[in-house]
């Protein structure tokens, strides 16, 4: 099966930076993915990582280490409105299912002024 | 707004009855997933259908069936409802079977009385 581990709460104050940690254990890794979700709102996709390394996008980053089974989501300059859950999530590669996703359980983030 | 409308947004009714969840993907989009979030169980994965033919499979109880039609809207029916049913109930699209990002609807709240 899939396992994902990732930290229940984080928080920090405006204008810091933060990581939020995420570590899998799946046969058939294929890749990961980052989602935000603010209270009561749909999942937005924020990153995914394929290769080993780090992508970045505008005041967010993602992190992947294949080898060590592990990815870290960075956050720079937190603004107030960076206040919600952050799920890694893994695709696997095992065919005609090689679409699906499996989340962890979440990351929530609380951002102080 | 991500283009994926789901209806309806609140749904409440009581033990032992059916329902059914509507959900239109982004215009292009070929694949529907379907996905559970409870507070205990975080979002998990129920299926996948890719341009009508149902294409990966998840924790989908017996009592739960979806079908994508083909004008490609899909619905979730839900039927001999427990308690523990009561979830957020997110559908999902991509423009194939395999992309790397999901565009989810605003999800629907059912609650079992």
């Amino acid at each position: 099966g899939q396992s994902l581990e990732q930290p229940s709460e984080v928080t920090a104050v405006e204008g810091a930076i933060v990581q939020i940690n995420c570590t899998y254990q799946t046969s058939g890794f294929y890749g990961l993915s980052w989602y935000q979700q603010h209270d009561g709102g749909a999942p937005t996709f924020l990153s995914y990582n394929a290769l080993d390394g780090l992508e970045e996008t505008g005041r967010f980053s993602s992190f992947l280490s294949r080898s060590d089974s592990y990815g870290y989501l960075l956050l720079q300059e937190l603004q107030m409105k960076d206040s919600a859950s952050y799920f890694c999530a893994v695709r696997v590669d095992r065919g005609s299912t090689l679409g699906r996703l499996y989340f962890g359980r979440g990351t929530q983030l609380t951002v102080w002024p | 707004d991500s283009g994926v409308t789901q209806t309806p947004k609140h749904l409440i009714t009581a033990t032992g009855q059916r329902v059914t969840l509507r959900c239109s993907p982004r215009s292009g989009d070929l694949s529907v997933y379907w996905y559970q979030q409870s507070l205990d169980q975080g979002l998990q994965f129920l299926i996948q259908y890719y341009n009508g033919e149902e294409r990966a499979k998840g924790n989908i109880l017996e009592r739960f069936s979806a079908q994508q039609f083909p004008d490609l809207h899909s619905e979730l029916n839900l039927s001999s409802l427990e308690l523990g049913d009561s979830a957020l109930y997110f559908c999902a699209s991509s423009e194939g079977g395999d992309e790397d990002e999901q565009y989810f609807g605003p999800g629907t709240r059912l609650t079992v009385t």
